[in-house]
């Protein structure tokens, strides 16, 4: 089945690095999403890779895939406190449009 | 450009009685309409998809159920709530492109207290 794993909590200092990690089940998957929860509203999509990829990077985002170990994670450089907020990881499965997401890991910034 | 729109902000209902969550898409069309669940812990559970109008995929068995009766219109509905329906319910569209990368797009959420 399709299942999505997630720490439930991260917390770093400002200026420090971040690393959020994702572990999923369903190797049919062709891409893997990271997205970002404000307190209180919807989630916006920060970024994607495919499925052969190994490895992103935009901006302060870098995001590793390894496909033998179906694990994810997203590296945010320079942490700030406009960083906090909850991060979902998500698979969407080959041939279908389901899109599964993560238990979430909410990330504080602190000073 | 595209919008979702997602009502009410907040409800809270009393226990046995309906519930009708209302989301609609402008902007787009034939998109692929989701509802998930959000609740304390447990991540964001992929309740409902749907690909097209009366077409709808159910992913977890429970007393709630989706219709959509127009292309942008989704609707999340319940005959008698139970306490446990209590979470916060996002609505999502993404577009329906074979072999597109299916970024969702979130509504604004309804946070619903079953008393």
């Amino acid at each position: 089945g399709e299942d999505v794993e997630q720490s439930l909590f991260l917390s770093v200092r400002e200026g420090d690095s971040s690393v959020i990690n994702c572990t999923y089940t369903d190797s049919s998957s062709t891409y893997l999403y990271w997205y970002k929860q404000e307190p209180g509203a919807g989630l916006q999509l920060l970024t994607y890779i495919f499925s052969n990829m190994d490895m992103k990077q935009d901006q302060r985002l870098t995001v590793l895939l390894n496909k033998k170990d179906k694990h994810l994670s997203l590296r945010i450089a320079d942490t700030q406190t406009g960083d906090s907020a909850i991060y979902f990881c998500a698979e969407s499965i080959r041939n279908t449009d389901k899109l599964i997401f993560g238990t979430g890991t909410r990330l504080q910034v602190f000073p | 450009s595209q919008t979702i729109h997602q009502w009410p902000a907040t409800l809270v209902q009393p226990v046995g009685s309906p519930l009708s969550l209302e989301c609609t898409v402008e902007g787009t069309s034939n998109p692929n309409l989701y509802w998930y669940r959000q609740a304390a812990g447990r991540g964001l559970q992929l309740l409902f998809y749907s690909v097209g109008i009366g077409q709808i995929s159910s992913e977890v068995p429970q007393n709630l159920s989706a219709s959509r009766p127009q292309d942008r219109q989704f609707i999340l509905s319940s005959k008698k709530l139970l306490l446990s329906d209590s979470g916060f319910y996002l609505c999502a569209w993404s577009d329906h492109r074979p072999g597109a990368t299916t970024e969702a797009f979130f509504g604004q959420g309804t946070r619903l207290t079953v008393v």
